[in-house]
Parts: structure tokens; C-alpha cells; sequence
């Protein structure tokens, strides 16, 4: 089956340490995006990228990095200089033209303590 | 700059009454807008999109929406809601230009079905 994974579904960590989360994709898209989503706020992009090796900073980008060294792949680290972690965090993709819908994953829910 | 406002946070509803969950958006040019559901602790799922053409789009799970280019809105409807419907509904707007692909999503309207 195509789709988007996200490993894991939860993830507990100590506050000042690095944590990285995954997300693979099979659908051959080109364009993959982060979004991180707290009760009330929506949706809120945090990186995204269009091809290999190139992303760009969303709206909310202080604090995490990411990386696209594969066409399928895109984790997400979240630095110990982002003040509040805790939230759910989702992983997309898209083909990347204007008006492609996007396809998200389950989501990995972090916390931070 | 795109943006979206779904103007109510919450929203109650009878099994078997009509919904319709409010959608306004800004975008200079003709936009492209979409209806996702998300069920707790889930990803978002697309119910349906407009890119051009008929007003009215219908999508998965009965749902339907319309376009309206004088008030900038793209309401979802629903004629009679059943209890699996309670979820979150997010409307998005897509953008053109040097944000190809990119989405911007409303806050989000959940919606409670009582029995």
C-alpha cells in the first residue's frame, strides 16, 4: 500500500536532548512537509521541501531542522533550543504543483519533560 | 497573503441534522481550496477540493462544498450528519508562486454529534 509512515506514534524525552523523527514516504512525491499541531492552533508549518537536497523555513522553523538527503525520506529534529516541543507532529506530502492536494501521516505525538 | 479563518471553534450537532462548518479565506488570485477531517490522535484525511469549474464539489462520506468567489467563502455541508462524523474538520487554501504546493489551514472547527 502507498502511503506515509511515521515512526514512532509516541516518543518521550528528557528536556535538552535532540530527538529526531521519522518519515517515509511511498507515493513517489516530490514535495514533503512538517507541520506541527497543539490544541487550538491548527496546523502550522514548520519546513517543507520540493525536491532533494533544497527545503525551505515555515512559519515556525526556530528551534527544529530537517533534512531530504532521499526522495522518500524527511525526518524532523527537534533541538533542545525549541522552547516547548510537547505537541503532535505531522508529516505530508504532495506531487508539489499548485493545487496538489497533500497526504498526511498518522503523526508522532512528542513529549517533552 | 493566504490565509484562512474557520469562524467557529466548536460546533454541536443532532444525529441526523444538516451541518454546515463555515470556511473564509484571502488569496489574490483564484484559489484552491480544500476540507480535511482528522479523528483523534490521527492524520488528516482529504473529504474534497476545488481547483476550477463547478462551484459545488462533492466529496467522500457525503460531504459536499461551495465555492463562493463574492463572499470568499468554501462552506462544507452535509445534509444529515451521523455520529462517526464527529472528528476535526480543517479547511486549507493552496498557494501559487514560489510556494508551490504549499497549504495554509484554518484553526480547525470540531465538531460533537450527540446521539
Amino acid at each position: 500500500d502507498g502511503g506515509i509512515t511515521q515512526s514512532p506514534k509516541y516518543l518521550f524525552r528528557k528536556e535538552g536532548q535532540n530527538v529526531t523523527l521519522s518519515c517515509e514516504q511511498n507515493l513517489n512525491h516530490d514535495a514533503m512537509y512538517w507541520y506541527r499541531q497543539d490544541p487550538g492552533q491548527g496546523l502550522r508549518l514548520i519546513y517543507y521541501s520540493q525536491i532533494v537536497n533544497d527545503f525551505q523555513k515555515g512559519d515556525i522553523a526556530e528551534g527544529y531542522s530537517v533534512s531530504r538527503e532521499k526522495k522518500e525520506s524527511f525526518p524532523l529534529t527537534v533541538t533542545s533550543a525549541q522552547k516547548n516541543p510537547t505537541a503532535f507532529y505531522l508529516c505530508a506530502s504532495s506531487k508539489g504543483n499548485p493545487g496538489d492536494e497533500q497526504y498526511f501521516g498518522p503523526g508522532t505525538r512528542l513529549t517533552v519533560t | 497573503a493566504q490565509s484562512v479563518t474557520q469562524p467557529d471553534i466548536h460546533i454541536t450537532v443532532s444525529e441526523g441534522a444538516s451541518l454546515e462548518l463555515r470556511c473564509n479565506y484571502s488569496y489574490g488570485a483564484t484559489p484552491y481550496l480544500f476540507w480535511y477531517v482528522q479523528s483523534p490522535g490521527q492524520g488528516l484525511q482529504l473529504l474534497l477540493k476545488y481547483f476550477s469549474g463547478d462551484t459545488l464539489v462533492q466529496g467522500i462520506k457525503g460531504f459536499e462544498a461551495e465555492f463562493k468567489r463574492s463572499q470568499s467563502s468554501f462552506n462544507l455541508r452535509k445534509p444529515s450528519v451521523h455520529w462517526s462524523d464527529a472528528a476535526e474538520y480543517f479547511c486549507a487554501v493552496g498557494a501559487g508562486g514560489s510556494t508551490l504546493g504549499r497549504l495554509y489551514f484554518g484553526r480547525g472547527t470540531q465538531l460533537t454529534v450527540w446521539p
